[in-house]
């Protein structure tokens, strides 16, 4: 069955440091990994899509990287903001044919709570 | 462009009732999607769409039922409310060209059955 799983659950840092969010999965046959950031009471919004041959992809102050072979990935949010709470989701894509709706396996998120 | 809406933001629904969840995008994509989000659990796909006229089934469909008209329109329709069906409703859209293309989530709708 293919599974993505994130760790923490949640974390709170200071304003200012930095953070490292992982994402294991197990999905098979893989297309593509994505990371989205969800406000509370908003919908996501993507950060990041990797495919396999890419091992790190930058957004502003988001860094994702992709280990294909052990199937991790992970998120560094650099110099965090207030408005960087929020929770991040890891998606995985599995590869179906062209021309039809990819497959997402959606992790249950890390919660981020950055504070003064 | 307003990207993805959705309406409404909350209801309430007694156990039974129907209702309709509305989602237009003005994207132009031919991609629209269904998911439902439960605390704890990672995002569910309900239906999908990959263009006007076609729809199709999703890992968690049973209860609910969609139609696409038009490209810019995917409504979900709850027939028989049930207490499992209480969740936040997201409606999602892509270009589809390609597996790379991200998704446009609306903002959700927060639906309670009571």
């Amino acid at each position: 069955k293919n599974q993505v799983e994130q760790s923490p659950q949640s974390l709170i840092i200071l304003e200012g440091k930095n953070c490292t969010l992982q994402c294991n999965y197990t999905v098979s046959p893989f297309s593509n990994l994505r990371w989205y950031k969800q406000d509370t009471g908003r919908g996501p919004v993507s950060l990041t899509i990797m495919t396999f041959s890419e091992n790190t992809k930058s957004n502003g102050r988001y860094t994702a990287t992709l280990d294909a072979d052990t199937k991790q990935s992970s998120l560094h949010i650099t110099a965090s903001q207030l408005s960087d709470s929020a929770s991040y989701i890891c998606v995985v894509s599995e590869f179906i044919n062209t021309g039809t709706a990819s497959k997402l396996t959606f992790g249950t998120g890390t919660r981020l709570q950055v504070t003064l | 462009n307003a990207g993805v809406t959705q309406t409404p933001k909350f209801r309430i629904l007694k156990i039974g009732q129907s209702m309709t969840l509305q989602c237009t995008q003005d994207m132009n994509h031919n991609y629209m999607y269904w998911y439902r989000q439960d605390p704890g659990m990672g995002l569910k796909l309900i239906y999908y769409s990959v263009g006007a006229g076609i729809t199709d089934k999703g890992e968690v469909p049973n209860g609910y039922n969609v139609s696409r008209s038009t490209t810019e329109d995917f409504p979900l329709r709850l027939e028989l409310a049930a207490p499992s069906q209480t969740s936040v409703y997201f409606c999602a859209s892509t270009v589809g060209q390609g597996d790379n293309s991200p998704l446009h989530f609306g903002n959700g709708t927060r639906l309670t059955v009571t």
